[in-house]
């Protein structure tokens, strides 16, 4: 399958900071992105979906300021978590598809564990 | 056997044997679907997926059964080996849309 790579896997940052993660499909090119936060045991929510040069559309309940999306090409994707808290700690994965129209898998990144402190 | 509540609910299975795992989905007009695998700390993994024309798929020792009717899927593992232990989920994605709805998970566990 394609390949997308996210980084970094891990990220520990202090309360009031932000933190960028970065997602890139390495082997296509990726018309939509998405991001997904997972808690422990839990299923993965999904976040926002970027499409390459528009703004995200965000699911209910996830602010749109906090959590800042960048699709600037179709093999990046940005998630910018802003003034990050300790609740904002969590297991962040995106996942792109390439292809317009028609049933196309999406692949998943690896996951970035950020831990506030 | 199964457990529910705050955590995943488990199945165990004996090595070798078969493993069916379930899954509900929310919404009958969805058109597409897909079963992953995560190891921990990992993101998940595409295993197989279904159209919404279709009850049955094939794939190497897996088989995704669709029942439109009761919003059903499931994932059957033939012979099921130690390194199929992991959460598996389903998504769904709804017509129209290209977002994917992750279920609830199931966490695999094979006994040796």
């Amino acid at each position: 399958g394609a390949v997308v790579s996210q980084h970094p896997s891990r990220v520990i940052c202090k309360s009031g900071t932000s933190v960028k993660i970065e997602c890139r499909s390495l082997d296509f090119q990726a018309t939509t992105m998405f991001w997904y936060r997972q808690f422990p045991k839990q299923s993965l929510m999904l976040m926002a979906t970027s499409n390459e040069g528009s703004k995200a559309t965000y699911e209910q309940g996830v602010e749109k300021d906090k959590f800042l999306i960048n699709h600037a090409s179709l093999t990046l994707s940005t998630l910018t978590v802003t003034s990050a808290h300790p609740e904002d700690s969590s297991f962040y994965i995106c996942s792109a598809r390439g292809g317009a129209g028609g049933n196309t898998e999406a692949f998943f990144g690896q996951g970035t564990r950020l831990t506030v402190v | 056997g199964e457990s529910v509540g705050l955590h995943l609910p488990t199945l165990s299975v004996q090595e070798g044997d078969n493993s069916i795992i379930n899954c509900a989905y929310s919404n009958s007009a969805s058109d597409y679907f897909i079963w992953y695998k995560q190891e921990s700390g990992k993101g998940p993994q595409f295993i197989i997926d279904i159209r919404s024309n279709m009850d049955k798929r094939q794939g190497q020792r897996v088989t995704v059964l669709l029942n439109k009717t009761v919003k059903h899927l499931s994932l059957q593992i033939a012979a099921t080996q130690p390194g199929d232990s992991a959460v598996y989920f389903c998504a769904e994605r709804g017509p129209g849309t290209y977002k994917y709805i992750f279920g609830t998970g199931t966490r695999l566990k094979v006994l040796a």
